[in-house]
This record gives structure tokens, sequence and C-alpha cells, in this order.
């Protein structure tokens, strides 16, 4: 069945970049999510790349998208202490069936 | 400001006892998703309803049930409560199709 796939921890150097990966196994879907859940609070929608392009880069965001390896990742630029949160990979396979990974908690250290 | 509110925030639950999570959006969304999440487990569907009147089972429906009786409101049931229904439940909408979620703040369940 489909399935969303990333690593569970990510720990980097305040003002290093942050780079967070994820695969996927669903390609029909027109976009593809990152949310980021900060503590307590539900997930908010960080960016999107739709399914035709490679690349969008965001002010401090670039996402990739990897379409012959099914790989998805998410780099953070200039990583400050706002940015530790959990960060969630979203594959809306269907309107009913949006396939979440399963989280990469970014910790970051001064 | 629009959005979704859960409530309530946190419960203490005893074994067997019935719980009814409460989910409300004023966006007009006509889809909307009851998720729990738990650690390493990442987010899984519980149900669906894509539009008011319908209800569609998730990945893990068994233990709860929801109705939708009008666009803003989703409660989700859980009939006899169990301790593995210990978890953190996050209520969604969205306008259908590959829209993006959006999320309320979360329900942080203990069943003892």
């Amino acid at each position: 069945g489909e399935d969303v796939e990333q690593s569970l921890f990510l720990s980097v150097r305040e003002g290093d970049s942050s780079v967070i990966n994820c695969t996927y196994t669903d390609s029909s879907s027109t976009y593809l999510y990152w949310y980021k859940q900060e503590p307590g609070a539900g997930l908010q929608l960080l960016t999107y790349i739709f399914s035709n392009m490679d690349m969008k880069q965001d002010q401090r965001l670039t996402v990739l998208l990897n379409k012959k390896d099914k790989h998805l990742s998410l780099r953070i630029a200039d990583t400050q202490t706002g940015d530790s949160a959990i960060y969630f990979c979203a594959d809306p396979s269907s309107a009913s069936k949006i396939i979440f990974g399963s989280g990469t908690r970014l910790s970051i250290r001064p | 400001i629009a959005g979704i509110t859960q409530a309530p925030t946190s419960q203490i639950l005893a074994a067997g006892r019935r719980m009814t999570l409460r989910c409300t959006q004023d966006m007009r969304h006509n889809a909307m998703y009851w998720y729990r999440q738990d650690l390493g487990l990442g987010l899984r569907l519980i149900h669906y309803s894509n539009t008011a009147g319908t209800t569609g089972k998730g990945e893990v429906p068994d233990g709860y049930s929801v109705s939708r009786a009008n666009t803003d409101d989703f409660p989700l049931t859980l009939a006899s409560a169990v301790p593995s229904q210990t978890s953190v439940y996050f209520c969604a909408s969205s306008d259908g199709g590959n829209s993006p979620l959006h999320f309320g703040n979360g329900t942080r369940l203990t069943v003892t």
C-alpha cells in the first residue's frame, strides 16, 4: 500500500542548514506537502510543491522533488531555535487518504 | 479567527467509559478528518467525511464512530474506551481533493 517514510530525529547547530528527507510510494498526487508541528499544537502547512516541479524556494525554505526516486526533501537555511518542531511530509494520494510520514523531530544545538 | 476548534483540550477517562471529542470548523470546508498521533507512528486516519451526511473509515476505525449532521461539526465518539486509545487526537478539515488540511490544536486523551 501507499507509504511515506521519514527519519525520526535530526539535530543541527544553530545557523547551519537542516535537511529533512522523505520517501513516498504513491506518485499520483498533484501536490506534496510539508507540515510543521510545534509543541502542544496541531500541524500547520509549511510549504508545498506541485508534482510537476523539481524545486520550490520560499525564503529560508527549499523543497526538492525527485520524482524518479520518489524522494522529497525540505531544506531550512540558517536554522534558528524557532525552527525546533516536528516536520511531517504528506502525500495526498486521494481526498480521503492523505498519507503522513511519521514526522522528523528537529532539535537545534547552540 | 477562522479555524478549527477542538474540545476538550485534554481528558483523563476511565476504561469502559463513553467519550465524545468535539470538533467544529468555521471555514465551510466540505471534508473533515479525525487523526490520532502516537509517538513513532505519525498520524493515522481514524474516520473521515467528504461532505455533510457522509462518513468513511480510515486506517484505524475500530472502537470509534463519527457523525456529520452538518458542515461545521464532526464529533468523534469512543463507545467504551480502552487504554490503547490513549493518544492525541486531531481534527482537520479541507476543501477536498488535494487541498491542504487545516488542523485543530488536538485533544490529549488518557484512558486509565
